[in-house]
């Protein structure tokens, strides 16, 4: 089975501070996606990586960053930590390739910014 | 990517069939359609996708519409575990760019 590992569950940080979040898969995934989940908004994507190092904006990339230097690690970061950040956290995993199109997601992290 | 449109809520009788409506009239032509569900307080989980045939799986069956304008996902037998958020997505090929909407809230009663 393909695991998807989040750093945390739950986390409270303090407005202005950098925040990571850290995501690891153990199915040597090409692709890696970070979402954020809020009441009402659903799912939207941050950011996603196709390939070690690279990555592409997703639909709301302002004030986050992100960071691929292994194949199966894919970090979030949080440059300088905003109360309009507190949300639901979710990192996935995709095989890529013809036909496996399919994507695992974590188990999620709350993060909480006071 | 295009947009799709589920009721936001239905009830479903354990051990009867649920069948999940979604339009999708704006779908490309390389456009798949997926389905995944979401549990309380865990992450997404896929459940099938396709792109024109119907298919099936060990967890449920998806009928699309020959014009590709909307389609039907089929739990055959629900149970008390089925009840969740059930999204329907539309996307592209390669799947990086899944953008998920409200969904349907799925309560299967006893």
């Amino acid at each position: 089975d393909v695991k998807v590992t989040q750093s945390s569950r739950y986390l409270v940080k303090r407005t202005g501070e950098k925040v990571f979040l850290e995501c690891v898969q153990d199915m040597d995934h090409e692709n890696m996606f970070w979402y954020r989940q809020d009441p009402g908004l659903g799912l939207r994507l941050i950011y996603f990586s196709y390939d070690v190092k690279m990555k592409e904006k997703g639909d709301i990339p302002e004030g986050y960053s992100v960071s691929r230097e292994k194949k199966e690690r894919f970090s979030l970061i949080l440059e300088s930590a905003s109360t309009n950040q507190t949300s639901m956290y979710l990192c996935a995993s995709s095989l890529g390739g013809s036909g496996r199109y399919e994507q695992y997601f974590g188990p999620g992290t709350r993060l909480t910014v006071t | 990517d295009a947009k799709t449109t589920q009721p936001p809520s239905m009830d479903c009788a354990e051990g009867r069939a649920a069948n999940l409506p979604c339009n999708h009239s704006t779908i490309s032509g390389n456009e798949y359609v997926y389905w995944y569900r979401q549990i309380h307080s865990q992450g997404p989980q896929y459940i099938i996708h396709g792109l024109k045939n119907n298919e099936t799986n060990e967890m449920a069956s998806l009928i699309i519409t020959e014009d590709r304008k909307s389609s039907t996902l089929i739990l055959p037998h629900a149970t008390l575990r089925d009840t969740a958020v059930y999204y329907c997505i539309v996307g592209e090929a390669a799947g990086n760019k899944l953008t998920f909407g409200g969904g349907t809230r799925v309560l299967v009663k006893p």
